[in-house]
């Protein structure tokens, strides 16, 4: 399977607790992006990178939420003391800058769902 | 306030029925619109993508509208099936852009 993958699925955690997700994106594919995404509601955008560059942060990404991406493929997202209000679908999705694709088209992977209780 | 805003938030049709989803938008300027569909539980997956210049794309008995001067687009599902059954969300891109203004989405539910 070439597409995007996510681990793990679901993750079902207590309060206060640390919890990681890591995301493997499309071979070669040089942007990748994480959301989160509530129940009813759209994706929210959280971060991206580009190659190993952390290169946004969304207001949404509090500091006891990290990221990164160090050799430029797999992307790890930590949450630390996690909060009831982090139960959410974390998506993550990839695109390349590189060839045709003038539509800098995201494919998405299946998503982590957090449960935090 | 969303720049995104679909309507309507949920419908249910039956089985070989048509229906037609709304999706207006602020956000300006724009380099494309797209639809994704995503089943319960899973990624987002993309239907259609249309520039700006593009008035109608078709993907199987997927076919996405857009007028660029009004700001809408619609996304019409012909002769729907069981497995149409999804959330579908409209999501605009700004020019040479990642991020991307997403719609709250449609929940459809086809019954036999």
């Amino acid at each position: 399977d070439t597409g995007v993958s996510q681990d793990p699925r679901h993750k079902i955690t207590k309060r206060g607790q640390n919890v990681t997700f890591r995301c493997d994106p499309i071979s070669e594919h040089n942007r990748l992006y994480w959301y989160r995404q509530t129940l009813g509601q759209g994706p929210e955008f959280l971060t991206y990178f580009q190659n190993e560059a952390q290169l946004e942060k969304s207001r949404l990404l509090s500091d006891r939420f990290s990221a990164e991406r160090p050799k430029g493929s797999f992307s790890t997202l930590e949450i630390q003391r996690t909060e009831q209000g982090d139960s959410a679908m974390y998506l993550c999705a990839s695109s390349t800058t590189r060839g045709r694709n003038s539509y800098n088209e995201q494919f998405f992977g299946p998503g982590t769902r957090l449960t935090v209780l | 306030k969303n720049q995104v805003e679909q309507s309507p938030q949920s419908l249910i049709i039956l089985e070989g029925k048509n229906c037609t989803l709304q999706c207006n938008y602020t956000v300006s300027p724009f380099s494309n619109l797209r639809w994704y569909k995503q089943d319960t539980g899973r990624g987002p997956v993309s239907l259609t993508i249309m520039t700006f210049s593009e008035n109608t794309k078709s993907n199987g008995r997927y076919t996405a509208t857009l007028d660029a001067d009004t700001k809408q687009s619609s996304l019409h599902i012909t002769a729907s099936q069981l497995s149409d059954s999804a959330s579908y969300i409209c999501v605009v891109s700004p020019p040479n852009d990642y991020k991307l203004s997403f719609g709250a989405g449609t929940t459809v539910t086809v019954r036999a």
